[in-house]
């Protein structure tokens, strides 16, 4: 079935350091990627995107890497801050349904000083 | 520019109750997304409506219905309700059927 996982359900940083959330897609075909940050009490938040047909793709503090032949997506933060702490969600785009995201589990990030 | 709202905030209902919640969309926005998130999942697909119309919808029951207004705001519509219903309810909205949707707060909803 669909499915959109994540290796880890929580991660705990120093910050200041580098994390990296990982999240694997089952749909070789899915075109589009998208990292969600969900605080508590609040919706999902985009943070970044990409299209099947870049590896990477950089933001502010933020750089996310598809390999499509594994079917892998990571989520790189950089100088990890306390701010930083969320539920963090990879979603994907299936083929036959441009406008449907389907959505993993999640990984809890979180940050000690 | 205004964001996605949604109201209520919180709600509680019990068994076999209807339950209509309600979402606003960003200005500029045409097409509204619901989604169901459970505590500690990830949120799920429900339907999106489009121009008024539905436009694809998810593995939900009948029961879970919805509307958008010619201004774009939208409601969903749950009858009989279930214990299992009992989420985190997500409104979407995006400008035209594109996928870079942008969330709301949400409504918790309680069904005792």
């Amino acid at each position: 079935g669909e499915s959109v996982g994540l290796h880890l359900p929580t991660l705990s940083v120093q910050e200041g350091d580098n994390s990296i959330i990982n999240c694997a897609y089952s749909n070789s075909a899915s075109d589009y990627f998208i990292w969600y940050k969900q605080e508590s009490g609040k919706g999902p938040q985009f943070i970044i995107d990409i299209r099947s047909n870049m590896d990477k793709r950089q933001g502010q503090r933020v750089t996310v890497l598809l390999n499509k032949t594994v079917k892998h997506l990571s989520l790189q933060i950089a100088a990890t801050q306390p701010g930083d702490s969320a539920v963090y969600f990879c979603a994907e785009n299936p083929p036959y349904n441009t406008d449907k995201l389907i959505f993993g589990t999640g990984t809890r990030l979180q940050v000690f000083p | 520019e205004t964001g996605v709202t949604q109201s209520p905030t919180h709600l509680i209902k019990t068994r076999g109750q209807q339950v209509t919640l309600r979402c606003s969309s960003q200005s500029g926005h045409n097409t509204v997304s619901w989604y169901q998130q459970a505590l500690g999942q990830g949120p799920q697909f429900i339907f999106q409506y489009y121009r008024e119309e539905e436009n694809g919808r998810g593995n939900f029951p009948p029961r879970f219905s919805g509307l958008q207004f010619p201004n774009y705001s939208s409601e969903l519509n749950v009858n009989a309700l279930e214990l299992d219903d009992s989420a985190l309810y997500l409104c979407a909205s995006s400008f035209g059927r594109t996928a870079e949707q942008f969330f709301g707060p949400g409504t918790r909803l309680t069904v005792l």
